[in-house]
């Protein structure tokens, strides 16, 4: 079983709708999650980070946690073609103390 | 957010020449710094992991003399891809964790460099 699961899409969502990105966990130790956003051809740019239960919001971002159930999501409202990239899911565990990052969710908002 | 640059952007070299890459920490001091590498439509692979003054260390099936990683201070390591070969063209990116940035471990990416071997 991966360390950090994700669905590896393509999703797909019109402009201006709600795109929602899931992610689970297997170390309950995990004390830190984080959302990074990939351009194709571009480095890692970090969006979102999150460590307690329940959810932050940034602009059009919200990001959720629920750490009984192991799962992280990110929800972008009023998505923009500019959001299509692939959305990475990142834990990082205190015993290995280090990132684990999901294969990513490839995301694409169609105008 | 904090901010890492990566030296150079992209390189060109001939199969057994070597090629090293910078990663610099701007505005904070990187006490941990990342290699990763990614191929096109893969995800990211940690390579190994270097803490400031020590030795790096890498991630199973990473040839160490081949990927030699020096972090000699808290704002520089380098990466050098000794006799590289075509299939060590790849996308390689580094990440800093460090004093500074957040005490929730949050890690920052370089911009990348894109290697081909010729």
């Amino acid at each position: 079983q991966k360390e950090v699961e994700q669905n590896s899409g393509p999703l797909s969502v019109p402009e201006g709708a709600i795109a929602s990105l899931n992610c689970t966990y297997s170390d309950r130790g995990s004390q830190s999650f984080f959302w990074y956003r990939q351009y194709s051809g571009k480095s890692p740019e970090l969006i979102m980070s999150i460590y307690s239960n329940g959810d932050k919001e940034d602009g059009r971002f919200t990001a959720q946690l629920n750490k009984a159930s192991q799962y992280v999501s990110l929800l972008i409202r009023d998505s923009q073609p500019s959001d299509s990239a692939t959305y990475l899911c990142a834990v990082f565990s205190g015993s290995a103390r280090q990132l684990t990052f999901g294969s990513g969710t490839q995301l694409t908002v169609l105008p | 957010g904090a901010v890492v640059s990566q030296h150079p952007s992209w390189v060109i070299c001939k199969s057994g020449t070597s090629v090293k890459i910078e990663c610099r920490s701007l505005d904070f001091q990187a006490t941990t710094m990342f290699w990763y590498r990614q191929f096109p439509k893969q995800s990211l692979m940690l390579m190994a992991t270097s803490n400031e003054g020590s030795k790096a260390t890498y991630e199973q099936g990473v040839e160490k003399d081949k990927f030699l990683i020096n972090h000699a201070s808290l704002t520089l390591s380098t990466l050098t891809v000794t006799s590289a070969h075509p299939e060590d063209s790849s996308f390689y990116i580094c990440s800093a964790r460090g004093l500074g940035t957040s005490t929730y471990n949050e890690q920052f990416f370089g911009p990348g460099t894109r290697l081909t071997v010729l």
